[in-house]
């Protein structure tokens, strides 16, 4: 079946590290974005990608980054940078020619 | 600018009861909109969208939605809620073109037996 995968569902780092979480869709679609979800605060935009090696800054892209080598993945980094990286990490992807998103299951980042 | 605005963090209906979130959108443009349902540590599952035609939107599970321009809303209801309605709900909001979803801050409902 067709879908979006992120890995891994729970990931732990020590404050300073920086960790890739990964974003990989068989559904052939050509748009991916990247989500940041904290208790009361819904879901906030990172990046996205409309196609392969372009993507554009979100609403909270500091600390972030992002690659789009293939137009199936699209590998978020959280760099030391970011100053609270505590949170639930979404990633989705869109066809060209429809405007709701599938989702993947998420990635919960704790940093200790 | 777009921005969606959800009233109440949290809604607690018994089981049986109609269901009713509220989503109120601003944009200079017709959007589009969704709603969509999130259960516990998961992904967001897409309940219903409109984009043009029939402003009353059926999705699934038993929701649907109206979409009313002259006072910018979009509300989610349900007619007899069930024990597994309890999740967050997100409404969401797109301009034409390729702008990215704009999401509320969501909605937890809670249903009591």
């Amino acid at each position: 079946d067709g879908g979006i995968t992120q890995s891994p569902k729970y990931l732990f780092r020590k404050e300073g590290q920086n960790v890739t979480l990964s974003c990989e869709q068989n559904l052939n679609h050509d748009a991916m974005y990247w989500y940041r979800q904290d208790p009361g605060q819904g879901l906030r935009l990172i990046y996205y990608s409309q196609i392969v090696n372009d993507f554009q800054k979100g609403d909270i892209a500091e600390g972030y980054s992002v690659s789009r080598e293939k137009k199936e993945s699209f590998p978020l980094t959280v760099t030391s940078a970011q100053k609270n990286p505590t949170a639930f990490y979404l990633c989705a992807s869109r066809p060209e020619s429809y405007y709701g998103y599938t989702f993947g299951s998420g990635t919960r980042l704790t940093v200790v | 600018a777009q921005s969606v605005t959800q009233l109440g963090s949290h809604v607690s209906v018994s089981e049986g009861a109609l269901v009713l979130l509220r989503c109120n959108y601003s944009s200079s443009v017709p959007p589009y909109l969704f709603w969509y349902v999130q259960y516990p540590n998961q992904g967001l599952q897409l309940l219903l969208k409109y984009t043009t035609g029939a402003t009353l939107v059926k999705g699934i599970n038993g929701f649907e939605a109206e979409f009313k321009k002259s006072e910018t809303s979009f509300h989610l209801t349900k007619p007899s809620a069930h024990m597994s309605d309890a999740a967050e709900y997100f409404c969401a909001v797109r301009l034409t073109g390729n702008t990215p979803l704009v999401f509320g801050k969501g909605t937890r409902l809670s249903v009591i037996a």
